[in-house]
């Protein structure tokens, strides 16, 4: 089956700073990359997501870029905000199907 | 709004005992999935169904059931939970053939 790893596990970053969440998977048939947020206490979110035909995909602040020979994904945040502290969840999905998730990536952004 | 709900919330419960805990949707969703979140593990499935009379074993099923009872419900029961069963479960729900899943509130359970 999928594996997917996530890196890094605990990322702090002032106000204002970039963050950079990076994502590995290992089955090529995987074709649908989403990335989830997850509030203290909260749901998982759907932010934004990217699918195996186009290679980057952004929203306002955040971004995602894919690459697909080497089989790994990243999230961008940009200008970073207080309110942007959560963990951060990639996963991977073949046809929508079953989905991956990594191990869940807690960005705490420093005032 | 639609919503994905789930009964109980948080659950204290001793080695043994069987547990049920149930999710229920009016998104209208045809597929339901049930994960286990554990600190620094992420999300796991536990199990999926895309129908009604559709069930599927996910990454770590051992010890877990489940049953689709209708549509717009799907239960997850612990025949005999064992401590290390403690962990947040969430239920999520998709539409067939799109991307997004809805996570329900999630039931935090503890084994003692």
């Amino acid at each position: 089956g999928e594996n997917v790893e996530q890196h890094p596990s605990t990322l702090s970053v002032q106000e204002g700073d970039s963050a950079v969440i990076k994502c590995t998977y290992s089955d090529s048939a995987s074709n649908y990359f989403p990335w989830y947020k997850q509030e203290l206490g909260k749901r998982p979110q759907l932010i934004i997501d990217i699918r195996s035909n186009v290679g980057e995909k952004k929203d306002q602040r955040i971004a995602v870029t894919l690459n697909k020979t080497a089989k790994h994904f990243s999230l961008h945040i940009t200008e970073t905000q207080p309110e942007d502290s959560a963990v951060y969840f990639c996963a991977a999905s073949s046809y929508f199907n079953k989905f991956y998730f990594g191990s869940g990536t807690k960005l705490n952004v420093k005032p | 709004d639609a919503d994905v709900t789930q009964t109980p919330r948080n659950r204290i419960t001793k080695t043994g005992k069987r547990i049920m805990l149930e999710c229920s949707q009016t998104k209208g969703h045809d597929r339901m999935y049930w994960y286990r979140q554990d600190p620094g593990l992420g999300l796991r499935l536990i199990y999926y169904s895309f129908d009604v009379k559709d069930i599927n074993k996910g990454e770590i099923s051992d010890g877990y059931s489940v049953s689709r009872q209708a549509q717009a419900k799907f239960s997850l029961s612990l025949e005999s939970a064992i401590p290390n069963q403690t962990a947040l479960y969430f239920c999520a729900t998709s539409v067939t053939n799109t991307n997004e899943q809805f996570f329900g509130p999630g039931t935090r359970l503890t084994v003692l």
